[in-house]
C-alpha cells in the first residue's frame, strides 16, 4: 500500500464549481500536512498547509481528520487558472523532515 | 529571490554515460532533497540530507550518489546512466524542524537514450 494515496483523475469541472480532492496517508506517526500545486512541466510550489483545525485561504479549503488519516482540499468558484495536479503531502518524523508526496490529482476547469 | 536553483534543465545522455546535477539554495535551510518524478509514480525520493555532513538513501538511491558540498548545495550524480532513469529531477530544501515547508527548483529533464 503507497504511504499517500489520492484519486489521479482527471477531473473536468466548469468555471464556477465546486470541486474536492481527498487524501489518505497510512502512516500514523505523519506529523504534518500540505496541499502543493503542480502546473504542466513545472516544479511543486505550496498550496497551504493543512491544520488539525481545519484552514481556509480564500476559495480553498483544507481539513484534517487525524482518526482517519485522512485530508481533504475544497476549491470553491473555480477558476480556469485553477487548473493543475493537486498533490498531498504528508511529512514523517524523523531526523530532519521527510516529505512524502502523493501521486497527484490532475483537476481541469473548463469555460 | 532566486530560492533553489538547479542546472542544467534539460540533458540528453547515452547510456553509461555519467553526469551530475547540481542544486543550490540560498534560503539558509538545513535540510536538502533530491526527487524524481515519473508518470503516474509522484515524486520519490532518491537521497536527502537533513543537514551539512549528513546524508541518507531515501525511496530509490540505486544508481546514484550524492554530495553535501555545503550548506547551500547538494549534487545528485549519475554515475552509469541507464535508460530507466529517464525522469525529471527536483531538487528541494527545507529547514530541518517539523512543520516547514519544501521549496522546489524549477526541475532537470533528463533523456537517457
Amino acid at each position: 500500500r503507497k504511504e499517500v494515496e489520492q484519486d489521479p483523475g482527471p477531473f473536468n469541472v466548469p468555471e464556477g464549481a465546486t470541486v474536492a480532492f481527498n487524501c489518505t496517508y497510512s502512516n500514523s506517526a505523519s506529523q504534518s500536512f500540505f496541499w502543493y500545486r503542480q502546473d504542466c512541466r513545472k516544479e511543486p510550489k505550496l498550496l497551504m498547509s493543512v491544520y488539525s483545525s481545519g484552514n481556509e485561504d480564500g476559495r480553498f479549503t483544507a481539513q484534517l481528520n487525524r482518526a482517519s488519516q485522512y485530508i481533504s482540499l475544497l476549491i470553491r468558484d473555480s477558476k480556469l487558472s485553477d487548473s493543475a495536479t493537486y498533490l498531498c503531502v504528508v511529512t514523517i518524523k524523523g531526523y530532519g523532515q521527510n516529505f512524502v508526496f502523493g501521486p497527484g490529482t490532475r483537476l481541469s476547469v473548463l469555460p | 529571490n532566486a530560492g533553489v536553483t538547479q542546472t542544467p534543465k534539460f540533458q540528453v545522455l547515452k547510456t553509461g554515460q555519467s553526469m551530475t546535477l547540481q542544486c543550490a539554495q540560498d534560503m539558509n535551510h538545513n535540510s536538502m532533497y533530491w526527487y524524481r518524478q515519473d508518470p503516474g509514480m509522484g515524486l520519490r525520493l532518491i537521497y536527502y540530507s537533513a543537514s551539512e555532513g549528513t546524508t541518507d538513501k531515501g525511496e530509490v538511491p540505486n544508481g546514484y550518489n550524492v554530495s553535501r558540498l555545503n550548506k547551500r548545495e547538494f549534487s545528485l550524480r549519475l554515475e552509469s546512466a541507464a535508460p530507466s532513469q529517464t525522469s525529471v529531477y527536483f531538487c528541494a530544501s527545507s529547514e530541518i524542524e517539523m512543520n516547514t515547508v519544501a521549496f522546489f527548483g524549477q526541475g532537470t529533464r533528463l533523456t537517457v537514450v
